[in-house]
């Protein structure tokens, strides 16, 4: 089925470890995104990618790097993870142009020990 | 900054009744406003998306309308079963980051047999 992609679905970290989360979406979308999900605060947007080759803060980009790879992929990295960083993790795309929604993908759960 | 609140928090009904779900937003000059169902531990399925030409969206049982000047929008669910019980996330687009849809708390609903 056409959507959004994450992989891995769940993932455990020791503190300081690194990992990167994957995303690829088969919409052909300009725009890509990767928001985090905590409970009592909602999703909040990490990082965001509009169009192939450019990236950009969101709300909460500290402690995350990110890659778009090519007009599919858009990867999350975590350089040295925290406890702070437990969560859920979602990836979303859309086209570029306005009045067209956000397709997301199923999300990963991370736990940072 | 948007702001968006979901009322009520939680909503418990017997199976069968129609029901409303309201959504504030503080900025109203938003471009699309988008409604996202979440089951639990799973990812966000899209129900509607009103454009900011729109003043409301139907699929099914669910109607969507949108009072741009008034920052709100409100989720008509038709005669409720125990398959639609699931948070019920609305998210107006925001233009502070490329085209970010900002999320509200959700409403949980449950709707009993």
């Amino acid at each position: 089925n056409a959507g959004v992609t994450q992989t891995p679905k769940f993932q455990v970290l020791k503190t300081g470890q690194s990992m990167t989360l994957q995303c690829a979406q088969d919409m052909n979308h300009n725009s890509m995104y990767w928001y985090r999900q905590d409970p009592g605060m909602g999703l909040r947007l990490i990082y965001y990618s509009a169009s192939e080759g450019t990236t950009d803060k969101g709300e909460v980009p500290n402690g995350y790097n990110v890659s778009r790879l090519n007009k599919r992929e858009f990867s999350l990295r975590l350089e040295s993870a925290a406890p702070s960083q437990t969560s859920v993790y979602f990836c979303a795309s859309s086209e570029y142009y306005r009045n067209y929604g956000y397709t997301f993908g199923s999300g990963t759960r991370l736990t940072v020990v | 900054k948007q702001e968006v609140t979901q009322i009520p928090a939680a909503l418990s009904v017997p199976e069968g009744e129609n029901l409303v779900l309201n959504c504030s937003f503080t900025d109203s000059a938003i471009y699309n406003l988008q409604w996202f169902r979440q089951d639990p531990g799973k990812g966000l399925t899209s129900l509607l998306l009103i454009q900011s030409s729109q003043r409301e969206q139907t699929s099914g049982r669910l109607n969507a309308s949108l009072d741009k000047s008034s920052g709100r929008s409100t989720l008509y669910i038709a005669a409720s079963q125990p398959g639609d019980s699931a948070t019920y996330l609305c998210a107006p687009e925001d233009d502070n980051y490329g085209q970010n849809f900002v999320f509200g708390p959700g409403t949980r609903l449950s709707v009993l047999p």
